[in-house]
């Protein structure tokens, strides 16, 4: 199973919006709404924000939103703070009941 | 609340065998499913495989098929991650991950605090 495709790198300054895709393929995102995406600051353990598809677990912020057309999922960080400096993954369930991890994304706030 | 606690650091030699525990507390431990995750250094997070932890069913990565056991001790609300034919490559953080889906294991909502492994002759 071959890694969802991230952009290596997003950058926006404060206030501003930026989407973050990832893209897999039938087999995975296209095939099932149970992609999710993790933020991870350096050194630290991932972090949960969105899971299928678009749903934010508790205590997650508004600012971060999601969605999904065929075999691509976004993220979307609205109102970009310091804080969100960090590295975004995308994952997904897949057709052999596996689970695939983007090549993450490094989010720099300008 | 939900605490997932592993094992320390380790440095292994090439072709050894490691093997990681994640002791679970704050909730049910057969009622999950834990994945294993690993991040190499500067890499991407890449997932190991899973452990239905009330009926011990697992689900190894391809790519670490034969090389990767995962098991658990429902008495000691424990599980463990054991890699063999260690080498260089295999020098990342492992993490262990609890999943509260049923019947498809695709969300992870608690980590790990992660067990660095440095495999280094």
């Amino acid at each position: 199973q071959s890694a969802l495709t991230q952009p290596a790198s997003v950058s926006g300054s404060p206030g501003q919006s930026i989407t973050i895709s990832c893209t897999g393929s039938s087999s995975d995102i296209g095939g099932y709404n149970y992609v999710s995406w993790y933020q991870q600051h350096p050194g630290k353990a991932p972090k949960l924000i969105i899971y299928d598809v678009s749903y934010r677990p508790s205590g997650v912020s508004i600012r971060f939103s999601a969605s999904k057309s065929g075999n691509t999922a976004s993220l979307t960080i609205s109102g970009l703070q310091a804080e969100d400096e960090a590295d975004y993954y995308c994952s997904s369930y897949t057709s052999t009941t596996t689970l695939v991890f983007g090549t993450g994304t490094k989010v720099n706030v300008l | 609340q939900v605490q997932l606690v592993q094992s320390g650091a380790e440095v292994k030699k090439p072709g050894a065998s490691m093997k990681v525990s994640c002791k679970a507390s704050g909730y049910t431990f057969t009622s999950y499913t834990l994945h294993w995750v690993r991040q190499a250094p500067g890499q991407r997070l890449e997932w190991m495989g899973w452990i239905i932890a009330g009926n011990g069913n697992t689900k190894y990565s391809q790519k670490f098929q034969g090389r990767v056991t995962l098991t658990r001790d429902t008495s000691a609300n424990t599980a463990y991650m054991e890699l063999s034919g260690l080498r260089s490559e295999d020098t990342a953080v492992y993490y262990c991950a609890r999943d509260p889906s049923s019947s498809t294991w695709r969300v992870i909502d608690y980590w790990g605090q992660g067990t660095p492994v440095t495999v280094s002759s």
